[in-house]
């Protein structure tokens, strides 16, 4: 069982692109959530999903779209990126909205 | 406005001695406490975690404590080794019912170094 994987594990990227990050989990959870975790900052909640089909926004949601068409998916998309999204995103996931979440491996962006 | 917070960015222990880890709250809405351990390169693994009915949970050497009048939490570790070194999360669960309930907030995270 792989649990939850990301995809990139690293990204360069220009500003103004678009960028997609992937997350899969085989786990069968009904919630999922992505965070960005900055240095001095911890982790932030971007959005979240709490079931297929439905999406809400975190802490920190601007400039950042999600979609969940799925269970196993929850794609985190960044439409025109900016530096200042340069950040470790986490995409973690819980058997219910509420339940100990758990996480994947990572995506390191820098955004230039 | 931090609702939860971890106000020592890092702390040094010897190995065998005991590691505390403080977490201060705001929200006494928060009904579920979590602590998440976060190698560097790897995403937060789920350590312990408490209900706010309780005041006490261990787990082999991992102890956490719930001051629920001071909302006050703290991570004992004991003994503490080498491997233990790592950044340590405390997370806080909502109980607002209503769009977005249940999320965690996390504090900024404490680093722990154990020292040989």
């Amino acid at each position: 069982i792989a649990g939850i994987t990301q995809a990139p594990t690293s990204q360069i990227l220009a500003a103004g692109r678009r960028m997609t990050l992937r997350c899969t989990q085989d786990m069968r959870h009904n919630a999922m959530y992505w965070y960005r975790q900055d240095l001095g900052l911890g982790l932030r909640l971007i959005h979240y999903s709490n079931t297929a089909g439905t999406t809400g926004k975190g802490e920190v949601p601007d400039g950042y779209s999600v979609s969940r068409a799925n269970t196993d998916d929850f794609p985190l998309t960044l439409a025109s990126a900016v530096p200042s999204q340069t950040s470790v995103y986490f995409c973690a996931s819980s058997d219910r909205v509420g339940d100990t979440q758990y996480f994947g491996p990572g995506t390191r962006l820098t955004v230039l | 406005d931090q609702q939860v917070k971890q106000n020592s960015p890092s702390l040094s222990v010897q190995e065998g001695r005991i590691s505390i880890l403080n977490c201060d709250y705001t929200n006494s809405m928060f009904d579920y406490f979590l602590w998440y351990k976060k190698y560097p390169a790897e995403g937060p693994t789920f350590l312990i975690s408490i209900s706010s009915i309780k005041d006490k949970n261990e787990d082999g050497r991992f102890t956490v404590f719930l001051n629920k009048s001071a909302k006050h939490l703290s991570l004992h570790i004991v003994p503490s080794q080498p491997g233990d070194s790592a950044v340590y999360f405390c997370a806080a669960r909502d109980t607002y019912s209503g769009a977005g309930s249940y999320q965690l907030t996390f504090g900024k995270g404490t680093k722990l170094s154990v020292i040989p």
